[in-house]
């Protein structure tokens, strides 16, 4: 079964700087897709960022970026230019490829993160 | 962006009856219906997966009998919590997933109490 394991429980950061949270992943698939997802304290789960696994090239939007390396099984989130509405749990997430009943999405444990004015 | 609403976002009900929950995709349709629970602090965990005008996949260790799911239209999934008790209480949200999509949109989640 897959897993995915967030090393990091709490992170904080000052404003402006720089952060990066970690996820790393455990499958045996070739071709799958990858997810960082946000939760602010209104529990609403909002989409951050996503990555296909078959493509090389690194997942950008905006200030979030991932660095992406699949012989580690390695899926982190980089923040740039941290503002105070980042301030929530992030979520890492792994999903199977199309197709029998797949798409069922397997969530790290997260990580608490603090932007500090 | 695809829109999924739930309903009620608080209920609070006794022990021993019943509650459901509803999650509406807005301005889509979805073919796949997601149930987690979320406990204070920790991770989601899927409890079931529905598929229209089918029976529910159930994760293991998730009572069917006591989790009812619906998926009976396109844009409707109704879960029903039986026979409430007190360790039933937690976070309930539902995702949606169209037809040509892969991505799943959540809806804004239902908090549970069961005095």
């Amino acid at each position: 079964a897959q897993t995915v394991t967030q090393s990091q429980p709490e992170m904080s950061v000052q404003e402006a700087e720089t952060v990066t949270l970690s996820c790393t992943y455990d499958t045996s698939e070739s071709d799958y897709y990858l997810f960082w997802y946000k939760q602010p304290p209104s529990r609403q789960m909002i989409l951050v960022i996503r990555q296909e696994a078959y493509k090389q090239q690194n997942a950008t939007e905006n200030r979030f970026s991932v660095n992406f390396q699949k012989a580690a099984k390695s899926f982190s989130l980089k923040i740039s230019d941290s503002q105070l509405g980042d301030a929530a749990m992030y979520f890492c997430a792994y999903r199977r490829p199309e197709g029998g009943g797949s798409e069922k999405l397997v969530f790290g444990k997260g990580t608490k993160l603090t932007v500090n004015p | 962006g695809a829109v999924v609403s739930q309903h009620p976002s608080r209920v609070i009900c006794k022990s021993g009856t019943s509650v459901k929950i509803e999650c509406r995709s807005l301005d889509f349709q979805a073919t796949t219906m997601f149930w987690y629970r979320q406990f204070p602090k920790k991770s989601l965990m899927l409890m079931a997966t529905s598929n229209e005008g089918s029976k529910a996949t159930y994760e293991q260790g998730v009572e069917k009998d006591k989790f009812l799911i619906n998926h009976a239209s396109l844009t409707l999934s109704t879960l029903t919590v039986t026979s409430a008790h007190p360790e039933d209480s937690s976070f309930y949200i539902c995702s949606a997933r169209g037809r040509r999509d892969y991505e799943q949109y959540f809806g804004p989640g239902t908090r549970l109490t069961v005095t």
